[in-house]
């Protein structure tokens, strides 16, 4: 079974610019989740998508947002860019939601905010 | 909402010893804890995990230990090697909060051969 796909592996954009980020999830699998990782907050929790229902948000600013599609693959955005965004983006997929244990977490994807 | 603290952010030990990295958690109805393991340029995988129900879990050189009393658990590593240095992290998450997962910040472990 092939795992959690992410792209792009890397990217950089200037403040104000927008980005699209994309997930998908394990065969089967129709719970994704995403997370912000950086050096000075770690792991944060941004939402999770659940047949293509948004199911639960953190605590990030409305410029985040995602959805999910009906093969169960999601996108996350970023509008109007912040050196602050500057991080890897995690995605993780579970069978049926947070509830079930296991995160099967991709590679992430890496932005650079300039 | 619930606060998970991680330490020690380093941790550097020889090849063979052991290592113990703890964690607190502050909310009291939280209830599944997993440990994950992130490899540089990789995603963080799960390596052990514990619910509330027990005290402790063990898999081969790997345990978690859980005081829910005391409202803390630790991952130990015991015979460490040199494919054990990674970022670990802990996590915290409760059935009342949707089980959004609560990170601690990391443990960067260095096993020197």
């Amino acid at each position: 079974k092939a795992g959690v796909t992410q792209t792009p592996r890397y990217l950089i954009k200037t403040r104000g610019q927008q980005v699209t980020l994309s997930c998908s999830p394990i065969s089967g699998h129709r719970s994704v989740s995403w997370y912000q990782q950086t050096p000075g907050q770690g792991l944060q929790f941004l939402f999770e998508y659940f047949s293509e229902t948004q199911r639960n948000k953190g605590n990030f600013p409305g410029r985040f947002s995602g959805r999910q599609f009906s093969n169960s693959r999601s996108e996350m955005n970023v509008s109007t860019l912040e050196l602050g965004d500057s991080a890897l983006y995690l995605c993780a997929s579970t069978e049926n939601g947070l509830n079930t244990g296991e995160l099967f977490f991709g590679e992430g994807s890496r932005l650079t905010v300039l | 909402g619930e606060n998970v603290e991680q330490h020690p952010s380093t941790l550097s030990v020889q090849e063979g010893d052991s290592a113990v990295i703890k964690c607190t958690y502050s909310d009291s109805a939280s209830n599944y804890f997993p440990w994950y393991k992130q490899e540089l340029g990789k995603g963080p995988q799960l390596i052990i995990d514990i619910r509330s129900n027990v005290g402790e879990k063990k898999d081969q050189r790997i345990a978690v230990t859980l005081n829910k009393t005391a409202k803390h658990f630790s991952l130990h590593i015991t015979e460490t090697q040199p494919e054990d240095s990674a970022v670990y992290f802990c996590a915290a998450s409760a059935s009342g909060g949707s089980y959004i997962p609560t990170f601690g910040r990391g443990t960067s472990l260095i096993v020197h051969p």
